[in-house]
């Protein structure tokens, strides 16, 4: 298997432009999770689904954000309007069952200028 | 509340002394508890688990962890270290809502 794909790896944008930033599962896995990672907060979970359905999207920092599972495979996560802010590296991971590991994808870095 | 905490945001240990990177975890997390490598410009690996059964786990690169239950600690360990081994290391776990989550991290540095 090839893993958990993310494209794109790298973004650069301008402040105010939309971004989607997307994540194919591994075959089989019906847990999905989307991590930003930062220098000053470390890893946070942003927002998890189990068999399409979100679960727990406490961790999105606002409306700006929005995630979709719009099948069992795929995911995307968009911003809309970016913010430099918003500058980080993005994970997306996926388990077989919950409670069990997430294998993680190797990261879309996002840069708002 | 952090469910997990790394005590050392960064460790320096000469090539080939041994290492030991602690992790301590509150009552909130469910005894599943992990350690994620990463690598420069890389997504996290796993390194091992704890589920249950023998508190001594045994992870890949010559990593170790102890899960004790009386210290609540789950420490990383390596008798030996090689300079490949300079990454960041997460500890995690699993709270009561099934999200994994991680503590903020240790950067083992192994100097030549």
């Amino acid at each position: 298997d090839a893993g958990v794909i993310q494209s794109p790896r790298h973004e650069v944008t301008e402040m105010g432009q939309e971004v989607t930033l997307r994540c194919k599962l591994i075959s089989g896995h019906n847990s999905l999770f989307w991590y930003r990672q930062t220098m000053m907060r470390g890893l946070e979970l942003l927002i998890y689904f189990n068999n399409n359905v979100p679960i727990d999207d406490s961790g999105m920092p606002e409306d700006r954000f929005s995630a979709k599972m719009p099948n069992a495979s795929f995911s995307t996560l968009k911003i809309q309007p970016s913010e430099p802010r918003d500058s980080a590296v993005y994970f997306c991971a996926s388990s077989p069952v919950r409670a069990s590991n997430p294998y993680f994808g190797p990261g879309t870095r996002l840069t708002v200028l | 509340a952090q469910s997990v905490t790394q005590l050392d945001s960064q460790v320096p240990v000469f090539e080939e002394a041994p290492v030991e990177l602690r992790c301590n975890y509150s009552s909130s997390v469910s005894v599943y508890l992990f350690w994620y490598v990463q690598y420069p410009n890389q997504g996290l690996q796993l390194l091992l688990k704890y589920l249950s059964g023998s508190t001594l786990v045994k992870g890949i690169n010559g990593f170790e962890a102890e899960f004790n239950k009386s210290q609540t600690s789950f420490h990383l360990r390596k008798p030996s270290v090689h300079i490949s081994d300079t990454a960041e290391y997460f500890c995690a776990g699993i709270t009561g809502a099934n999200n994994l989550f991680f503590g903020t991290g240790t950067r083992l540095t192994v100097i030549p």
